[in-house]
């Protein structure tokens, strides 16, 4: 399978606990994007990645999260100190270079927090 | 501030009724708009992506069209299998992030 993935699927936590989530791009993609995306609501939009330069996080950001992309391959998203509202879909997505282009999603982590 | 919205937020359709779902938009520079359909538990797929007003995509019951102001979603004859969420989104100059939309939950009935 040639698609993005995600690791985990699922993830539960208590509350004051680290989480750290994987996404692996569609390889020739130099474009990766972090999502969250809670019921009833569209995804929005965290953070993007050209290569390995983060050049772009959302306002919104609370400093409890902070992504990577070693190498400019896989990236993971970190999350500190959970909080019951960070319970949603976090979503990766991955798109070629170029000027605007569709984005390629993932399936998705579902994260729990208890 | 640039904003997406769709209406209707959940639409029933039965099998073979026509239908068209809605896509506002209110960006500054806008450079692409997308449609992706999304079925539960999953991430969003690509479906189409248009530049410029007056343009217009086709794929088998879906058609999209571009304003300046909106995005239409035409679904013909729609199936039982055409159910799931459907989403738009902007991406405008000055920003590499997308604008989606809360999207169109749509049910067709057999």
């Amino acid at each position: 399978d040639t698609g993005v993935s995600q690791n985990p699927r699922h993830k539960i936590t208590k509350r004051g606990q680290n989480v750290t989530f994987r996404c692996d791009p569609i390889s020739e993609h130099n474009r990766l994007y972090w999502y969250r995306q809670t019921l009833g609501q569209g995804p929005e939009f965290l953070t993007y990645f050209q290569n390995e330069a983060q050049l772009e996080k959302s306002r919104l950001l609370s400093d409890r999260f902070s992504a990577e992309r070693p190498k400019g391959s896989f990236s993971t998203l970190e999350i500190q100190r959970t909080e019951q509202g960070d319970s949603a879909m976090y979503l990766c997505a991955s798109s070629p270079s170029g000027t605007v282009n569709e984005q390629f999603f993932g399936p998705g982590t579902r994260l729990t927090v208890l | 501030e640039d904003q997406v919205t769709q209406s209707p937020e959940a639409l029933r359709l039965q099998e073979g009724e026509s239908s068209s779902l809605n896509c506002s938009y209110t960006v500054s520079g806008l450079r692409g708009l997308f449609w992706y359909r999304q079925d539960p538990g999953k991430g969003p797929e690509f479906l189409f992506t248009l530049y410029s007003a007056g343009e217009e995509k086709e794929k088998e019951r879906l058609k999209a069209t571009l304003t300046k102001k909106e995005s239409f979603l035409h679904i013909t004859a729609p199936k039982p299998e055409d159910s799931a969420t459907y989403l738009c989104a902007a991406t405008t100059s000055g920003t590499y992030k997308y604008i989606f939309g809360t999207g169109t939950r749509l049910k067709v009935l057999a």
